[in-house]
């Protein structure tokens, strides 16, 4: 049972537009939200994060939209640049304890100069 | 600094055989968590240390699977009997607090089991 779904497995964007993905949760225990890029031969690193108390976190080029309702969050990068092409993870976790945490399939970004 | 770090990189065993797989956490990350990821898949959970013991090891697919931490800082993950559906990335973190934001990966093992 996959808690954390991303439906599109890549994504190609050209260089200085938005690049949009998108991540559905079914699990209502959820209230923490992170997004981790991963680049070929590393581990995740941690991008950004949004709190179930919050429907928007931004930082730099990238903002991380949350609709609780809908169960949904979406990562917004702009201007899109080359280097962020990676494969991008969502991932979520209950704030209580250690905070487990929930990864999506990934999707993958290329970025087109 | 030096970051998270696993060895060896690359593993390739035959079916049934044992393999060890070691994590050297960042100096001083009481936090050690292992993941498990599969080809088109996320990292997925597989046992949480805090200190020497472990915390949660929900994650463990079966009893072949086994992970030790003695001193609280270097990790062993171990698979007996290796079967080819245990072909993944294993992925080990470490952070120094509980928050998931602050786990550091290691680059990865990659196990493949023929």
């Amino acid at each position: 049972d996959q808690q954390v779904k991303q439906n599109s497995p890549s994504l190609s964007v050209q260089e200085g537009r938005i690049s949009i993905l998108n991540c559905d949760y079914t699990n209502s225990m959820f209230d923490y939200f992170l997004w981790y890029k991963k680049y070929p031969a590393e581990g995740p690193t941690f991008l950004i994060s949004i709190s179930s108390i919050k429907d928007k976190n931004e930082d730099g080029r990238f903002t991380v939209f949350l609709n609780k309702s809908a169960k949904h969050l979406s990562l917004h990068i702009v201007p899109s640049q080359p280097g962020d092409s990676a494969v991008y993870f969502c991932a979520a976790s209950n704030s209580g304890g250690y905070q487990k945490v929930t990864f999506g399939t990934g999707t993958k970004l290329q970025v087109i100069p | 600094g030096a970051g998270v770090s696993q060895t060896p990189s690359n593993k390739v065993t035959e079916k049934g055989k044992y393999v060890e797989l070691r994590c050297d956490p960042i100096s001083g990350h009481t936090a050690l968590y292992w993941y498990r990821q599969s080809l088109g898949q996320g990292p997925e959970f597989l046992i949480y240390f805090q200190g020497t013991g472990a915390a949660d090891d929900s994650g463990l697919p079966n009893d072949r699977f086994f992970a030790v931490r003695p001193e609280g800082s270097v990790s062993t993950l171990k698979i007996q009997r290796t079967e080819r559906g245990d072909s993944a990335v294993y992925l080990c973190a470490s952070s120094p607090t509980v928050r998931p934001e602050t786990q550091y990966f290691g680059p990865g093992t990659r196990l493949l089991v023929l």
